[in-house]
């Protein structure tokens, strides 16, 4: 099993700049999640989708921010435009359904200078 | 406001020791609480616990929930230095939202 496969690893880019992440969750995962992680604010849940559907975005901090899962084996993440203070570590996460641990990629490091 | 609160946040031991870490938490409506290991990367998983009073072990990690008094304890006993790392505590407010706490980071000493 390739586990939760993230890209790019490292993103470093200037501020306005549209920034994609990508995800390729576990096969037959039915749930992916988005988090973003900084030292002051911890490990923060943005948007998770259950069969390709978004279920609870309340967590994408504003409009800048946009997930997308077009089919069962892919997800994005895109910022745009993009601000100094989006900088973090963005984690994807799969789990195989509700109450069931989930797995989590690598991380993409997201530098916006 | 849905929480998870976790302490210490920083805890630095000598191999060999015992330690203990908390998680407490106010969720709307609890299911199950997660216990995770971070080292360099993602956060691998440890432990789920979804009834009281029932102790899960791996190893030489174990962990307890008490759903009375809304938390949650991770011991590990005669620590190495390769369980240094932040170890996070997340609940899942049944399927509406994982809830992650701070972390507490471990520093293992040799």
């Amino acid at each position: 099993d390739a586990g939760v496969i993230q890209s790019p690893r490292h993103e470093v880019t200037e501020m306005g700049q549209e920034v994609t992440l990508r995800c390729k969750p576990i096969s037959g995962h039915d749930y992916l999640f988005w988090y973003r992680q900084t030292m002051m604010r911890g490990l923060e849940l943005l948007i998770y989708f259950n069969n390709n559907v978004p279920i609870d975005d309340s967590g994408m901090p504003e409009d800048r921010f946009s997930a997308k899962m077009p089919n069962a084996s892919f997800s994005t993440l895109k910022i745009q435009p993009s601000e100094p203070r989006d900088s973090a570590v963005y984690f994807c996460a799969s789990s195989p359904g509700t109450n069931q641990p989930q797995h989590f990629g690598d991380g993409t490091r997201l530098s916006i200078l | 406001e849905d929480k998870v609160v976790q302490s210490p946040l920083s805890l630095v031991v000598h191999e060999g020791d015992t330690v203990t870490l908390n998680c407490s938490y106010e969720v709307t409506n609890f299911r199950s609480l997660l216990w995770y290991k971070q080292e360099k990367k993602a956060p691998t998983f440890l432990f789920m616990l979804t009834s009281s009073g029932i102790e899960k072990k791996s190893g030489r990690l174990s962990s307890i929930l008490d759903k009375k008094e809304l938390f949650s304890i991770l011991n590990i006993t005669a620590t190495q230095t390769g369980d240094s790392a932040i170890y996070l505590c997340a609940v899942d407010n049944y399927g509406q939202n994982f809830v992650f706490g701070p972390g507490t980071r471990l520093s293992v000493l040799p």
